[in-house]
């Protein structure tokens, strides 16, 4: 079946521990985003790759950091330098140039600060 | 900025009537638009996208775009208990940064059966 895997689906971090998110799919896509959702709140973009090798920051990108290694992967880090992190991360991928730009979500990690 | 803007609700419609969920958009060069089915504790699904002026219809669903009045909107026909659920509508923009989207925070839809 092709899509896109999020783990662990629960993550418990203690204060100043850096925590990594995993974010794999094999829709071939090219595209790929980190969002978090807050309660009430819209998603926020924290980081996006369109290439391999290749990411930019999005609106909220202090304190996290990613690598894209493998058109396959996208791991996003939480470091302790996030001073809320607390909520549910999301990772996404579309295909990059279509006109369209459709976003395909995973089904997300739910982080919790101890 | 960028915003995207719908009515938190919630919204409750009896089992069987039309929802009808709207969404306003401030950047006038915005070319594509979304909406997104989120249950709760779950992630979002794609459930339409519309970038043209009028109306697209899929199944029960109707997306209707109005690039002048920047405003879009989902119509929900014969709504379902199942369709209760959490609807972001999302926005791609134009130019510089059209990889992006933005997202509204989502109206609360509440089928009542």
């Amino acid at each position: 079946d092709g899509g896109i895997t999020q783990s662990p689906k629960y993550l418990f971090r203690k204060e100043g521990q850096n925590v990594t998110l995993s974010c794999e799919q094999n829709l071939n896509h090219d595209a790929m985003y980190w969002y978090r959702q807050d309660p009430g709140q819209g998603l926020r973009l924290i980081y996006y790759s369109q290439i391999v090798n290749d990411f930019q920051k999005g609106d909220i990108a202090e304190g996290y950091s990613v690598s894209r290694e493998k058109k396959e992967s996208f791991p996003l880090t939480v470091t302790s330098a996030q001073k809320n992190p607390t909520a549910f991360y999301l990772c996404a991928s579309s295909i990059f140039g279509s006109r369209n730009n459709e976003q395909f979500f995973g089904p997300g990690t739910r982080l919790t600060v101890l | 900025q960028k915003e995207v803007e719908q009515n938190s609700g919630p919204l409750s419609v009896p089992e069987g009537a039309i929802a009808s969920l709207n969404c306003t958009y401030s950047d006038r060069g915005s070319q594509s638009f979304f909406w997104y089915r989120q249950y709760s504790g779950k992630s979002p699904e794609l459930i339409m996208f519309i970038y043209s002026n009028g109306d697209k219809e899929d199944g029960r669903f109707t997306a209707q775009l109005n690039k002048a009045s920047q405003y879009v909107s989902l119509l929900i026909r014969d709504s379902q208990p199942s369709d209760s659920a959490t609807y972001l509508c999302a926005v791609k923009s134009s130019g510089a940064g059209s990889y992006q989207l933005t997202f509204g925070k989502g109206t609360k839809l509440s089928v009542i059966p």
